[in-house]
């Protein structure tokens, strides 16, 4: 059982330039979410979704972009990369449950750009 | 703006003494609170969670307290050993499943 798969793990771009990290859970997941990690600033929400095609904006959404066009992939885009987007990225999964659940995340990517 | 807050950046605890990890928000949509371990160059791991029905949730050495009125949770690890030692997140879920993390604060036990 894989849980949540982060693809790629590492990532140096140049600015300017466009990348898609793919964020694939095996749990049958309703709900997918897309945080990113800088020091001093936890976890920030970028965008979420609570089912397939469908997708909201969290609290940093700007200069990102998302789809979920399967129920077990989370697709976030950068169409043209910052170096203010350098962080540590990471994909999370949770079930649809009345008493709510936690979330599964991925093993993260590390993003640099240069 | 921060809607969840972690305002200790880090603590340190002697071995076998109690750790008490603090957050607070500010969002009274929030109806679900859970606690997250982190070590390096890992995700995330789940602790423990607490609905906004109850004030307390234990579960062996852990156990969350949330006073809704004061808009505070806190974690208590009793007793602490040194395998605790990691980042610890807290996060809140509103009713819309958006889910929002703190800033986190590295505990440190002490041998």
């Amino acid at each position: 059982n894989a849980g949540v798969t982060q693809t790629p793990k590492f990532r140096v771009l140049k600015t300017g330039q466009s990348m898609t990290l793919l964020c694939a859970q095996d749990m049958n997941h309703e709900y997918m979410y897309w945080y990113r990690q800088d020091p001093g600033m936890g976890l920030r929400l970028i965008h979420y979704s609570v089912g397939e095609g469908t997708t909201a904006k969290g609290e940093v959404p700007d200069g990102y972009n998302v789809s979920r066009l399967k129920k077990q992939n989370f697709l976030l885009g950068l169409e043209s990369a910052a170096p203010s987007q350098t962080s540590v990225y990471f994909c999370a999964s949770r079930r649809r449950d009345p008493s709510a659940t936690e979330a599964f995340f991925g093993q993260g990517t590390r993003l640099t750009v240069v | 703006d921060q809607q969840v807050k972690q305002n200790s950046p880090s603590l340190s605890v002697q071995e076998g003494r109690i750790s008490i990890l603090n957050c607070d928000y500010t969002n009274s949509m929030f109806d679900y609170f859970l606690w997250y371990k982190k070590y390096p160059a890992e995700g995330p791991t789940f602790l423990i969670s607490i609905s906004s029905i109850k004030d307390k949730n234990e579960d062996g050495r852990f156990t969350v307290f949330l006073n809704k009125s004061a808009k505070h949770l806190s974690l208590h690890i009793v007793p602490s050993q040194p395998g605790d030692s990691a980042v610890y997140f807290c996060a809140a879920c509103a009713w819309n499943n958006d889910m929002r993390f703190g800033a986190g604060t590295r505990l440190t036990v002490k041998p």
